[in-house]
């Protein structure tokens, strides 16, 4: 069975601090990971993706994350929060095999100016 | 160009009408979805369609009902509508698992509200 969580249903960071949104996936076979941001009134846009190449993937807007096998994590970093970035964060998972797609509940980014 | 594109993107109407929200992806690709939002954010998958046939029917009330026409097509009708059916409906697309690489298109999303 697929799933995910993403630890932290809110994150406050101040404006130009990291950003650490946590996502753990749990997969009986190698997962297809990602990440989506939605901002406000909008749709989800697919921010990065690993797919069993190299474990630290970079995405788009500065943000990257990196695949840990041993602790089943792909948490999402930003060396420095914009005040655009503020949105709602999905952590996904999904076999390469199929089109079934596990979202986590999600995690709402507040960026304080 | 929109590459997944629904419209309406607001309906408002009473309890027990019947709505249809539509969804064209011109993307090429052979998967397309609905997904139900609710208040909280949390996303879960209705229906998906490859190629016109349904492959993934999640727990839902059969008075929502899929049509794919095409494989570009993916529309949603809802009868006899509750007010636990307010939520945003995306629609989404992807190529097919034979020709996978896992990223899902969105839409922009139809707000329902049933009052």
């Amino acid at each position: 069975a697929q799933s995910v969580t993403q630890l932290d249903s809110h994150v406050s960071v101040s404006e130009g601090t990291p950003v650490l949104l946590r996502c753990n996936y749990s997969s009986s076979y190698s997962p297809s990971l990602f990440w989506y941001v939605q901002h406000p009134n909008k749709g989800l846009q697919l921010l990065l993706k690993y797919t069993s190449a190299a474990t630290l993937v970079k995405g788009i807007n500065g943000f990257e994350a990196e695949f840990k096998k041993s602790e089943t994590s792909f948490h999402l970093t930003k060396p420095s929060a914009h005040m655009s970035d503020a949105a709602e964060y999905f952590c996904v998972v999904t076999l390469n095999t199929g089109n079934q797609f596990y979202f986590g509940t999600g995690t709402s980014l507040t960026v304080i100016p | 160009d929109t590459a997944v594109s629904q419209t309406p993107k607001y309906l408002v109407t009473q309890m027990g009408n019947d709505k249809s929200i539509k969804c064209e992806q011109n993307l090429g690709h052979d998967t397309m979805y609905w997904y139900k939002q609710d208040s909280k954010k949390f996303l879960k998958i209705m229906f998906s369609y490859n190629n016109k046939e349904l492959i993934i029917n999640e727990t839902v009330p059969n008075r929502f009902s899929p049509k794919s026409p095409d494989k570009a097509h993916l529309n949603l009708h809802i009868n006899s509508l509750e007010l636990g059916d307010s939520a945003v409906y995306f629609c989404a697309s992807s190529l097919s698992p034979t020709r996978y690489t896992g990223e899902l298109f969105f839409g922009e999303g139809s707000r329902l509200t049933v009052l």
